[in-house]
């Protein structure tokens, strides 16, 4: 069965180091997220991406993050400057779907710590 | 804007017992998508049902079972016969409608634990 797979499972980094989070998502699948879950507390979206732009951003989404689609498989999260509160569980998903009215499908997700 | 409400925070039962997850939900949409979502220890995130707006039928899959109201705006989970492998967190999730613009806002979550 297909499924969305991220790397690396744990990373650990300082304070204003740049990381970068990877995702391939489900190969036929079209549209792709990023969430985050601090420890604890519920799941929030951070970004949708499609047709190579982002479709949606949230207000956690800021100057700091970016994404990129860099060739056909894989999906990155770039945190350019981390911050202590930074330090979460990074979901990646992926939907396919006609219309793009699928279900969201989630990797088993990178806990990033922050010193 | 969307909203999801698991007023429940932790649930404890003993195996074998049936227990209700609750779930109320606000959108102004007419078109949505409701999602639950099961947490194991583990931490991955496993999608367990999606439910259009436009399809109140219940449905049930062996010990799970989904009672979806649009009067109360609820999405009701059960489980029936609750084993030790359910213990996880749950979520209750939300989509205003499909497309790429199709966020998923996530209730807190309920911790359920089923004891021996």
């Amino acid at each position: 069965e297909p499924e969305v797979t991220q790397t690396p499972s744990h990373q650990v980094t300082q304070m204003g180091q740049e990381v970068i989070l990877r995702c391939v998502p489900i190969s036929n699948h079209l549209y792709f997220y990023w969430y985050r879950q601090i420890l604890g507390q519920k799941v929030e979206f951070l970004v949708s991406f499609y047709n190579n732009e982002i479709s949606e951003k949230s207000e956690i989404f800021d100057d700091q993050f970016s994404v990129e689609r860099p060739d056909g498989s894989n999906f990155t999260l770039k945190i350019r400057s981390t911050k202590l509160e930074d330090s979460a569980m990074y979901f990646c998903a992926s939907k396919g779907g006609s219309g793009g009215a699928g279900t969201q499908y989630f990797g088993p997700g990178t806990r990033l710590t922050v010193l | 804007a969307q909203k999801v409400t698991q007023a429940q925070t932790e649930i404890s039962v003993v195996e074998k017992e049936d227990v209700t997850l609750d779930c109320v939900y606000e959108t102004r949409d007419t078109t949505y998508y409701l999602f639950w979502y099961k947490q194991p220890p583990s931490g991955e995130l496993v999608f367990l049902i999606r439910r259009n707006s436009f399809d109140e039928q219940n449905e049930i899959s062996g010990r799970y079972s989904w009672n979806f109201q649009k009067s109360t705006s609820s999405f009701n989970f059960t489980i029936t016969a609750s084993q030790v492998v359910d213990s996880a967190v749950y979520f209750c999730a939300l989509s205003e409608a499909g497309g790429a613009n199709s966020k998923l806002t996530f209730g807190k979550g309920i911790t359920l634990s089923v004891r021996p």
